[in-house]
């Protein structure tokens, strides 16, 4: 079966530590797998897809095809990363598949 | 401004009740989908068209009503036997890519109450 994982509700972490994010994934073939961000009073939007191998806004995020993971890390987290973080799987049929979604609180 | 529309932004519906919920795209998409957001459960897909006039159930559509009779256009109907229709409702488009996922565009949703 398809399926997202993202074991952690709330991450809790002041400003300047380390984040990870921790997502797991279970699918039969080559994943394509995403990450989306929903900031206080905004609109779901993408944050980035592990084709695209980018870092966004200091995040980046590694496919693990051996450990069928793909978290999101930042070295360095500010209060403005404060938001609602999804990762999603493509599935055959070109749909995504999203996580539960893990709230990231960063503090002063 | 290309983007996705949804309203209404807030709806209260007294039980026994059918509401629909509208959502627009100008972004010339092909595809569109519902997906229902509940705290703890990540976003759920409701239905989806890649097409015109054409729709398929997502995971959660029992309860639930789509049409698809224009490109800019796929409103989803609550009906009365969605046994807990109180949600978050998030409509968003994509450019149809049938064996790949492509990025999906959100609109910014509607929260329906039912009292």
């Amino acid at each position: 079966a398809q399926r997202v994982t993202q074991p952690e509700k709330l991450l809790s972490v002041f400003k300047g530590a380390p984040v990870e994010l921790k997502c797991n994934y279970s699918y039969s073939g080559s994943p394509e797998l995403f990450w989306y961000v929903q900031y206080s009073r905004q609109r779901l939007q993408l944050l980035l897809r592990h084709i695209s191998r980018e870092s966004i806004k200091g995040f980046t995020a590694d496919l693990n095809k051996g450990e069928t993971s793909f978290h999101l890390k930042k070295p360095f987290a500010q209060e403005e990363d404060s938001a609602m973080y999804y990762c999603a799987l493509g599935d055959q049929g070109g749909k995504l598949i999203f996580g539960q979604g893990t709230e990231l609180s960063v503090k002063p | 401004d290309g983007g996705i529309t949804q309203s209404p932004k807030y709806l209260f519906r007294k039980e026994g009740q059918n509401v629909t919920l509208s959502c627009e795209q100008n972004l010339n998409h092909d595809a569109m989908y519902w997906y229902r957001q509940d705290p703890g459960q990540g976003l759920r897909l409701i239905y989806y068209s890649q097409i015109v006039n054409d729709f398929q159930k997502g995971d959660i559509a029992e309860g639930y009503s789509v049409s698809r009779e224009k490109k800019e256009s796929f409103p989803l109907t609550v009906t009365s036997a969605q046994k807990n229709p109180t949600a978050f409702y998030l409509c968003a488009s994509s450019i149809v890519r049938l064996t790949k996922a492509g990025e999906l565009f959100f609109g910014e949703g509607s929260r329906l109450t039912v009292l």
